[in-house]
């Protein structure tokens, strides 16, 4: 266990509709990071917040957003849902924001767009 | 960006060893991490090298070179629940983490 939690465990959700990913970090951690991992793509990075701002971006589309709240936990959303944006969907959390910590990750939300 | 290269697959007998290897392009380098996961599960943090050298930890090690761009991750005495993909990922000062495809390793007894 990893200590960082991600709500829901599975989701499963027609073409066209939006969704909201949850994820709380490690206890201390102030950089949450976003994964999308589907079977052809690996993982991929999306989105980094760090203390409640944009840190880094990757591949996100812009039909996806993320925060992150003052009390640290992180919210992923996807809109205008596609059969392609099935994937399993990672968060991951670290100390601080440096390009050399360890980062943790969360067990995964697997979405399914029917 | 990064280009990071491992192999798809790898195929070993219980007892045994396998080396993973990793190249990499990237700028701004910090540090190179190996990551195991067991499907479906996520991935779990196995080893950090920044310099140069290998580092040990039990049945694991890592090496890295970033004059070659290479790393390799030695699996030693092999056991079946070692069966699962391992990632190498490389981060760079833009606090980004960019994953490899991944090498499944397969543990036969």
């Amino acid at each position: 266990d990893s200590g960082v939690t991600q709500t829901p465990k599975h989701l499963i959700t027609a073409t066209g509709q939006r969704v909201t990913l949850r994820c709380s970090p490690r206890s201390g951690d102030l950089s949450v990071y976003w994964y999308q991992q589907s079977l052809d793509q690996g993982l991929q990075f999306l989105i980094q917040y760090y203390n409640g701002e944009e840190r880094a971006k990757g591949n996100i589309l812009e039909r996806f957003s993320a925060q992150q709240f003052p009390d640290l936990h992180s919210e992923l959303n996807l809109s205008s849902l596609e059969l392609g944006d099935s994937a399993l969907y990672f968060c991951a959390s670290s100390p601080i924001a440096g390009g050399g910590e360890t980062q943790y990750f969360g067990p995964g939300t697997r979405l399914l767009v029917l | 960006g990064q280009n990071i290269d491992q192999p798809t697959e790898m195929t070993a007998t219980e007892g045994a060893i396998v080396q993973i290897n990793c190249t990499y392009q990237t700028s701004g380098f910090n540090g190179l991490f190996w990551y195991q996961q067991h499907a479906g599960e996520a991935p779990t943090f196995l080893s950090y090298n920044v310099l140069d050298g290998l580092e040990e930890k039990g049945r694991f090690s890592s090496f890295l070179s970033r004059s070659k761009g290479y790393s390799y991750l030695l699996l030693k005495e092999l056991q079946m629940k070692d069966s699962a993909s391992y990632l190498c990922a490389v981060t760079s000062n833009d606090y980004k983490l960019s994953f490899g495809a991944g090498t499944t390793v397969t543990v036969r007894a």
